[in-house]
């Protein structure tokens, strides 16, 4: 399947390492792409690539791939980090079309 | 600095058609391949389509693949989706997108503001 699932919500006390997972059969052999929507706002890029933080992004956001699972980590989330959070590669097709996780509430409190 | 401006959106009746605009700067437009994302009102987001930088491979979404057609004019730096006999759940905000790198086309790095659509009677 060439979906990406992801937990629908994550929660954490402030300063606490949040943990967002995406899981996907064709994750081994596409990137994936982290973007944070806050609530009204067009969505941000965060991650590229599987690990790569664009600038302008704090250091405390970061990624990794391993397998069939993209992980999203907030090291000492803050309270401005809770949004939504969607993951996304491409699907297996000749095409490789644009697939989106279901994305995840993250909230910080 | 990349912009992306979304323009056309508004209330239309079902079965009717709708063009968007997205209008680019701060870049050279004709180096990127583009990309169309939708979310509907409190979901999430929607893969929509993608045009390469010399327009010869549209791809679409299943779900709008007939009905809809990306075009770009690139002397204008506009990107375009005709939308054409429109459903209820094509209702959501329309996003354009621009890769993070011009050799990275299949994903998403600038998105613009949005342009809401909405398909009622």
């Amino acid at each position: 399947s060439d979906e990406l699932t992801q937990p629908p919500s994550v929660s954490v006390s402030p300063g606490q390492t949040a943990r967002i997972t995406c899981s996907g059969d064709a994750l081994p052999k596409k990137y994936a792409y982290w973007y944070q929507q806050k609530s009204g706002q067009a969505p941000v890029l965060v991650i590229s690539e599987d690990s790569k933080r664009p600038s302008g992004i704090p250091e405390r956001f970061s990624g990794s791939s391993s397998g069939t699972m993209a992980t999203l980590t907030i090291s000492g989330a803050q309270v401005e980090d809770e949004a939504d959070y969607y993951c996304y590669s491409t699907d297996s097709s000749g095409d490789q079309r644009g697939v989106f996780g279901g994305g995840t509430k993250l909230t910080v409190l | 600095e990349v912009q992306l401006v979304e323009s056309g959106g508004g209330l239309v009746q079902p079965g009717g058609s709708l063009r968007l605009s997205c209008v680019a700067s701060g870049f050279t437009f004709r180096s990127y391949w583009m990309h169309w994302v939708r979310q509907a009102p409190g979901k999430g987001l929607v893969w929509v389509s993608r045009l390469d930088d010399y327009e010869t491979s549209p791809i679409y979404a299943d779900s709008v693949k007939g009905r809809f057609t990306i075009s770009r004019d690139n002397a204008k730096k506009t990107l375009y989706l005709q939308m054409n006999s429109l459903r209820a759940e094509d209702t959501a905000v329309y996003y354009c997108a621009r890769p993070l790198h011009d050799n990275s086309g299949y994903y998403l790095g600038y998105w613009g503001q949005g342009t809401l659509v909405t398909v009622s009677s």
